[in-house]
């Protein structure tokens, strides 16, 4: 079955940075893949979905690239604030058509 | 109502005692996930609704683990003689339409079985 990983160890970035996240998926090339934001004590919240036909999508300071050939999504938030601050989760679509997560990534910006 | 909620949001249950969590969904949502997420960890799919019918129960641990969705709305997650590993928080999501579909999020409920 497909696994995700994420970067297990959290992230430091210095306010107005670029922060870019990393998931790797190991299987198959789903048809898509989503991005979430997780705070703690709440539940993930939707942030991106991108297909596999599509190489990059954009919204406000979020961009995702999807690269099928490295099984690999990049989520990069730029001008980076101290609210983007939260576990961002890439999941994608399992053989039983029900989504798969990864752990997160931990994202600390610092002021 | 304006977005998915779950009761109790902290629950605390003796080794044996059974449990039950509730899953309000975004109204007129059809499909309804439950998944258990671990410190640290990702959700972990449990089950899948679609209006009543429980379409996928792949992911429940055990035969202690039962859900149900009666009349295509409100969710039960019963667990029966809870055991200490699970302990996690439980989170229900419901859509739009089926699983490949935005998923909205409750704020969950966190189990703790001494």
């Amino acid at each position: 079955s497909q696994k995700i990983e994420q970067n297990s160890e959290a992230l430091n970035i210095q306010e107005g940075k670029t922060a870019t996240l990393t998931c790797n998926y190991t299987n198959y090339s789903p048809a898509y893949l989503q991005w979430y934001r997780q705070d703690p004590g709440r539940g993930p919240v939707f942030l991106l979905l991108i297909r596999e036909n599509e190489k990059e999508k954009r919204k406000e300071r979020l961009k995702v690239t999807f690269d099928t050939t490295l099984k690999q999504s990049l989520f990069h938030i730029t001008a980076s604030q101290p609210a983007d601050s939260a576990t961002y989760l890439c999941a994608l679509e399992d053989s039983n058509y029900q989504l798969i997560w990864g752990a997160g990534t931990k994202l600390i910006i610092k002021p | 109502g304006a977005g998915v909620s779950q009761s109790p949001r902290y629950k605390v249950a003796k080794r044996g005692q059974d449990v039950a969590l509730r899953c309000d969904p975004i109204s007129g949502h059809v499909s309804l996930f439950w998944y258990q997420q671990a410190l640290g960890q990702g959700p972990e799919f449990l089950t899948y609704f679609q209006n009543e019918a429980q379409l996928d129960k792949s992911g429940l641990p055990s035969d202690r683990f039962f859900a149900e969705r009666p009349e295509g709305s409100v969710s039960t997650l019963k667990i029966q003689r809870t055991q200490q590993e699970d302990s996690a928080v439980y989170l229900c999501a419901s859509s739009h339409e089926g699983p490949s579909t935005t998923q909205y999020f409750g704020p969950g409920t966190r189990l703790l079985v001494l």
